[in-house]
């Protein structure tokens, strides 16, 4: 079955740039969608189809990806952005819906 | 804007069936995938299954062989049967609506139901 990696954890302080990363084998082939999960909050589609933001969603967050590694980048990081985000893709080969483990977004 | 509200038992026997249903505010279901996503306490999130009003269904291969989800049109609702359950099933279970599984992802979202399996 597809997998997805996402690191646990990442720091950032705020006013920075948080990069997380979500590794798959050729995931640039495939559409990858972010979620942002506060606690005892559902989900929150935040990225969808690789790059485009949902509406109301800020363009302070965005996302690539290419190759092996989809990205999901929130610039001018505030204490509100603290949460754990996961990606998804559709892979109609197997499962087809994929989610990653999750990265929990720590802001310093 | 389309809502959804989860709702069913929060408490269900270990070999029994977890039955919930999903109540969703918009005019029509048509043209959507309705499904459910689970979530174990601290865990991630786990895929269970989606359906479309075509009849087109996709499942977790995992939990394919004890799992239905129906489609109720003139309610506006759907459900979600996992029989033969043990405390492995013991999750937060969301309702989720998505215009295109493989484009958009899933854009709306219930606001959950803490299913525990237990005697």
């Amino acid at each position: 079955s597809y997998v997805l990696t996402q690191p646990h954890s990442v720091s950032v302080a705020p006013g920075k740039t948080a990069s997380l990363g979500c590794a798959g084998k050729n995931i640039g082939g495939k559409s990858v969608h972010w979620y942002q999960q506060k606690p005892g909050q559902a989900p929150l589609l935040v990225i969808y189809s690789d790059s485009d933001r949902p509406s109301g969603i800020p363009e302070r967050f965005s996302g690539s990806n290419s190759g092996d590694t989809a990205t999901l980048t929130i610039s001018r990081v505030e204490a509100g952005d603290e949460a754990d985000y996961f990606c998804q893709v559709w892979d109609s080969s197997t499962d087809p819906v994929v989610f990653g483990g999750g990265t929990r977004l720590t802001v310093l | 804007q389309v809502q959804l509200q989860e709702s069913g038992p929060g408490l269900v026997k270990p070999s029994g069936t977890l039955s919930l249903t999903c109540t969703v505010s918009t005019g029509s279901m048509t043209g959507y995938y309705w499904g459910w996503i689970r979530q174990s306490p601290g865990k991630g999130l786990e895929w269970i299954g989606v359906v479309h009003n075509t009849d087109s269904s996709f499942y977790n291969p995992s939990l394919k062989s004890r799992v239905t989800i129906s489609l109720d049109m003139s309610k506006t609702q759907f459900s979600l049967n996992l029989t033969s359950v043990t405390a492995a099933d013991t999750a937060v279970y969301y309702c989720a609506g998505s215009l295109s599984i493989s484009a958009a992802g899933f854009a709306y979202w219930g606001q959950g139901t803490l299913v525990t399996v237990s005697s």
